[in-house]
């Protein structure tokens, strides 16, 4: 069954700094990948999503991933850290099983940004 | 604002108490879910309604009764429940089963058996 791997639990980076936050897959069919925030005291929230189509893609608060299929990654990536960023970042994939789909997530990366 | 709302916000509550989780969507999903999120565990699919009709139930225990009177409304019935249950529970809709949209969550409901 499709599922996604968050390898660790808590990144930490300095304000300005890269953001580089990682999502291996496993997927015997297409995948569809998704990365989700969560503030504190707030559900999640969609940041960005890969169906088909271009690799690379861009999301809201100037997030982006890649689709790599050589990798079977989908890693998330900021240029330049804010503040506003720390939160709780969920990988996830979708699933197929007889004939219908749900999301699955991972465990959810903690990042902090320190000033 | 994200479209699902979840009240209450906040909820404490005694073993023997019963009480209700309620979720409102007017985006015209009509597909629904419930989630619990503990601590330092990963997000947990409790139940899927689609067109208010119950198409998931992953081994949640009989204290939780799910009901889904129509499309836009989801509630969660609890009776006595354990410290164990102590989560904050999300509700979330989308367009369908399917999921190349995503799915829309409210802001849950925090939720202390005491």
């Amino acid at each position: 069954a499709q599922s996604v791997t968050q390898l660790g639990s808590h990144v930490s980076v300095s304000e300005g700094a890269l953001v580089l936050l990682r999502c291996n897959y496993s997927s015997s069919v297409p995948p569809y990948l998704f990365w989700y925030v969560q503030y504190p005291n707030q559900g999640l929230q969609l940041l960005l999503k890969y169906t088909t189509g271009a690799t690379l893609v861009k999301g809201i608060n100037g997030f982006e991933a890649e689709f790599k299929k050589s990798e079977t990654s989908f890693h998330l990536t900021k240029p330049s850290a804010h503040m506003s960023d720390a939160a709780e970042y969920f990988c996830a994939v979708r699933r197929t099983q007889g004939g219908s789909e749900k999301l699955v997530f991972g465990k959810g990366m903690k990042l902090t940004v320190n000033p | 604002e994200t479209g699902v709302t979840q009240t209450p916000r906040h909820l404490v509550m005694g073993m023997t108490n019963k009480k209700s989780l309620k979720c409102e969507q007017h985006l015209g999903h009509n597909a629904m879910y419930w989630y619990k999120q503990s601590a330092k565990k990963p997000l947990e699919l409790m139940f899927v309604y689609s067109l208010e009709e119950r198409v998931e139930n992953n081994s949640v225990p009989s204290r939780f009764s799910p009901e889904c009177p129509n499309s836009s409304h989801l509630f969660l019935h609890l009776h006595t429940l354990q410290p164990e249950d102590s989560a904050l529970y999300l509700c979330a809709s989308s367009r369908g089963r399917q999921t190349n949209y995503g799915y829309t969550f409210g802001s849950g409901t925090r939720l202390t058996v005491v």
